[in-house]
């Protein structure tokens, strides 16, 4: 069974411009979940989304925004970069609620704002 | 909201040797913990899980206690191995009682082990 996938892999913007990740999870799972990963705040939350529904949004401002497809791929989007949007983004997927289940991460979009 | 606290942030051991890593966690709704291990430029990984109704687990090397009343779990490697190496990460999730999937992790323990 493949593992899942995230594109694009890398990613340079600049400042003020918006950019857009995509996941696919795990055939099967249902349910994803996007996670920022900075050395210095770690691993934080941002978004779950099952069946095209956000079910559960961390602390982040709303320049960042998700959705979900039919097929269960997800996107999340950020909006007027900011040079602190700079992180390793993850997604994670899982099976259908209810939970809590294992979850299982794609390697992730490396995103870079000079 | 939850709060994972996880000590130490860095552990050297010798080959061979015994590691444990431990994590306290706020919120005594949380039912769900895994461990994540990173290696350098990886996608995280999960190693074990334990849920709330499980006081240890174990999988060949690797075991996970969890203390529910103390609101701690740990993680404990044994007869470590230099591919044992790499970052891990202590998670808690609160699953069906509320806040789905979402997991909190805690601040990570670099693991280097020396030959």
């Amino acid at each position: 069974k493949a593992g899942v996938t995230q594109t694009p892999r890398y990613l340079i913007k600049t400042r003020g411009q918006q950019v857009t990740l995509s996941c696919s999870p795990i055939s099967g799972h249902r349910s994803v979940s996007w996670y920022q990963q900075t050395p210095g705040q770690g691993l934080q939350f941002l978004f779950e989304y099952f069946s095209e529904t956000q079910r559960n949004k961390g602390n982040f401002p709303g320049r960042f925004s998700g959705r979900q497809f039919s097929n269960s791929r997800s996107e999340m989007n950020v909006s007027t970069l900011e040079l602190g949007d700079s992180a390793l983004y993850l997604c994670a997927s899982s099976l259908a609620p209810p939970g809590p289940h294992e979850q299982y991460f794609g390697p992730g979009t490396r995103l870079t704002v000079t | 909201g939850e709060n994972v606290e996880q000590h130490p942030s860095t552990l050297s051991v010798q080959e061979g040797d015994s590691a444990v890593i431990k994590c306290t966690y706020s919120d005594s709704a949380s039912n769900y913990f895994p461990w994540y291990k990173q290696e350098l430029g990886k996608r995280p990984q999960l190693i074990i899980d334990i849920r709330s109704n499980v006081g240890e687990k174990k999988d060949q090397r690797i075991a996970v206690t969890l203390n529910k009343t103390a609101k701690h779990f740990s993680l404990h490697i044994t007869e470590t191995q230099p591919e044992d190496s790499a970052v891990y990460f202590c998670a808690a999730s609160q699953g069906v009682t509320g806040g789905g999937n979402k997991l909190t992790f805690g601040t990570g323990t670099q693991l280097k082990v020396e030959l």
